[in-house]
Formats: C-alpha cells, structure tokens, sequence
C-alpha cells in the first residue's frame, strides 16, 4: 500500500519466521533495482540488487524477486530475526542515470 | 568497510538562516548525492553532483539550496534562507561508477530543525 506521512505499511512477523515485503516501481526505463535497510537513526544501507535482466538473486538469508511485467519488487527475508526490524525501502535506477529514487518504505516488526 | 560522514549529527537553526551541512564521502568514489527524509516518509532525491558540477536535481532543490566540493574531500549542502518545512534528515552519498551494481553508500544524516 501507499504510505502517507507517518501511516508507513507495518508488517509484523514472529521470530524465525519469513517476512515478503513488497514494492510497485513506476519507471519501465529503471533496470537496476535496489533493497535497503533503514534503521532507526540511521541511513539507508544495502541490502542486496537485482538487475532487469534478472527475474531472482539470493543473497545471505534474503532474496529478490523482480516481475517487470508488472513492475513489482520483493524481498524475502528467511528466518526473520530481531535485527531485521527497521523500514525496507526497494529504489531504482538507470544504467548511466545519475539519481536512485526510493519507493514508500515498509516497516517490519520482529516479536520475539 | 569505508563510510561517509556527516557533520552536525544534529542541527537547530532559525527561521529565515543558513545553514551549511557537511559531507565527507568515501574517498575513491567520483558522485556525490543530497538526499532528505522528513519524519516517517520516503527517502526523497535532492541533487547528484558529478565532475565539480551538478548532474541532476529535482524540483525540491530550488534557488535556496547549493552544493559544493570545496575542496578534494568534502561536499556540502547550503540552505540560503530555511523554512519550516525544510525541517528534516538530510542524507549525504557517494558512489563510484554508475554502472550497475554500483553501490549507493549512506551516511548517518543530518536532523535538521528549523524553528
């Protein structure tokens, strides 16, 4: 869903749970597209990409999936754990484009 | 792992002042970015910086913002005259290519608040 102001969409898992967290992009131009971590307090830190010509990449404990025919980004994170707690932001961008725009930011709760 | 830093942590100021943010990015990397983020929203783009001029901007960067490379190491962000709404976390990065998987590296932030 859309975030407005401080209604940023919450998703909340148990511990060792997987979290799905999702993302609609805008620009079809866009072919590289990036997961970041925010803390709070904190900036925006890297996750993990995939690039257009890629529909999955896995990393450690967390994997994209890209559907470009619907423009639609996630990011799964396996065994979801106390310090994954923090907004997830999904950002594209362009080969050769100067700027990374960020989507809304989903919130993720932990319980322990 | 290099980083970029921010300088204040935090800032107050006046109505209707300057302020200078200072950036220092990592030190091999040729972009350089502005971005801000007010209180519980998205991560909104300012301006990239490339070859001691600026690359691109959007419409939030008007004639009361400015950037500069003053010298080989840091990248500023100049606020002529602040409003109230330009109360927020303003973010520094750098990057060194613009190829794919180039990396877009973060600082802490700067929490603005104009009163």
């Amino acid at each position: 869903g859309e975030s407005v102001g401080l209604h940023l969409p919450t998703l909340s898992v148990q511990e060792g749970d997987n979290s799905i967290i999702n993302c609609a992009y805008s620009n079809s131009a866009s072919d590289y597209f990036i997961w970041y971590k925010q803390e709070s307090g904190k900036g925006p830190q890297f996750i993990i990409d995939i690039r257009s010509n890629m529909d999955k990449r896995q990393g450690q404990r967390v994997t994209v999936l890209l559907n470009k025919t619907v423009k639609h980004l996630s990011l799964q994170i396996a065994a979801t754990q106390p310090g994954d707690s923090a907004v997830y932001f999904c950002a594209e961008n362009h080969t050769g484009g100067f700027k990374t725009i960020f989507g809304a930011g989903t919130r993720l709760f932990v319980k322990a | 792992e290099p980083e970029v830093t921010q300088t204040p942590s935090h800032q107050v100021t006046q109505m209707g002042q300057e302020v200078i943010l200072r950036c220092v990015p990592i030190s091999n990397h040729l972009y350089f970015y502005w971005y801000r983020q007010i209180l519980g929203q998205k991560v909104e783009f300012l301006v990239s910086f490339y070859n001691n001029e600026i690359s691109e901007k959007s419409e939030i960067f008007d004639d009361q913002f400015s950037v500069e490379r003053p010298d080989g190491s840091n990248f500023t962000l100049k606020i002529r005259s602040t409003k109230l709404e330009d109360s927020a976390m303003y973010f520094c990065a750098s990057r060194g290519g613009l190829g794919r998987g180039e990396k877009l590296f973060f600082g802490s932030g700067t929490q603005l608040s104009v009163l």
